[in-house]
């Protein structure tokens, strides 16, 4: 099946320093990318939705500013958190729309997930 | 608006036993629902989709427009099927995800 990674898996940081986590896919090309957050114990909730090329659709309440995605390729889309707070902790998901395995459905997968911890 | 709502956080059952998982949705047009499974440690996975009317795992779900269900089912619960399920719903053209809040199932030996 089709694999979606996440770079890095959990990061630590500091308040008031900002954070990268990269999203590819590695045996397709996704034609849209969505990052979501997730608080313990919750359910997902969508933050932005990204075309290649283009500028991510964010959700409302999300600060388009504070969370910036950059979707340069088709295999590979970045959420940069700036200036991150501890209210920014959280497991942050990414999530490939695009046919792979020869499949002839568009499907979302999802990559693992990133821990942030911010101090 | 759209909305997944999954009425049970929990559900713990018994080796064996039937299995349903209760998920109901808002929306204003014709949607697509559906099942993803989160076990434990691992990443979301499709499980299941109503347009496809498949069983995967032994898991069927129908889609039921007139209650606005897509509840999720199986005749015998086997251990492994022990994880996090979400429900999800798909609206308009932005194929964007609506997820529900999750049920923990737990299937006891």
């Amino acid at each position: 099946g089709a694999v979606v990674s996440q770079h890095p898996s959990w990061v630590i940081c500091k308040s008031g320093t900002s954070v990268k986590i990269e999203c590819r896919s590695l045996d397709f090309q996704a034609t849209t990318m969505f990052w979501y957050r997730q608080f313990p114990k919750q359910s997902l909730m969508l933050m932005a939705t990204s075309n290649e090329g283009s500028k991510a659709t964010y959700e409302q309440g999300v600060e388009k500013d504070k969370f910036l995605i950059n979707h340069a390729s088709l295999t590979l889309s970045t959420l940069t958190v700036t200036s991150a707070h501890p209210e920014d902790s959280s497991f942050y998901i990414c999530s490939a729309r695009g046919l792979a395995g020869g499949g002839s459905y568009n499907e979302q997968f999802f990559g693992p997930g990133t821990r942030l911890t911010v101090l | 608006a759209q909305r997944v709502t999954q009425p049970e956080k929990l559900l713990s059952v018994f080796k064996g036993a039937p299995v349903e998982l209760k998920c109901n949705y808002s929306y204003s047009g014709s949607p697509e629902l559906f099942w993803y499974v989160q076990y434990s440690r691992q990443r979301l996975q499709l499980l299941l989709r109503h347009i496809s009317r498949e069983s995967i795992k032994g898991f069927t779900a129908d889609l039921n427009k007139g209650e606005t269900s897509f509840h999720l089912k199986k005749p015998f619960a086997q251990e492994e099927d022990s994880a996090m399920y979400y429900c999800a719903l798909r609206g308009g053209s932005n194929y964007k995800l609506t997820f529900g809040k999750g049920t923990l199932l737990t299937v006891n030996p």
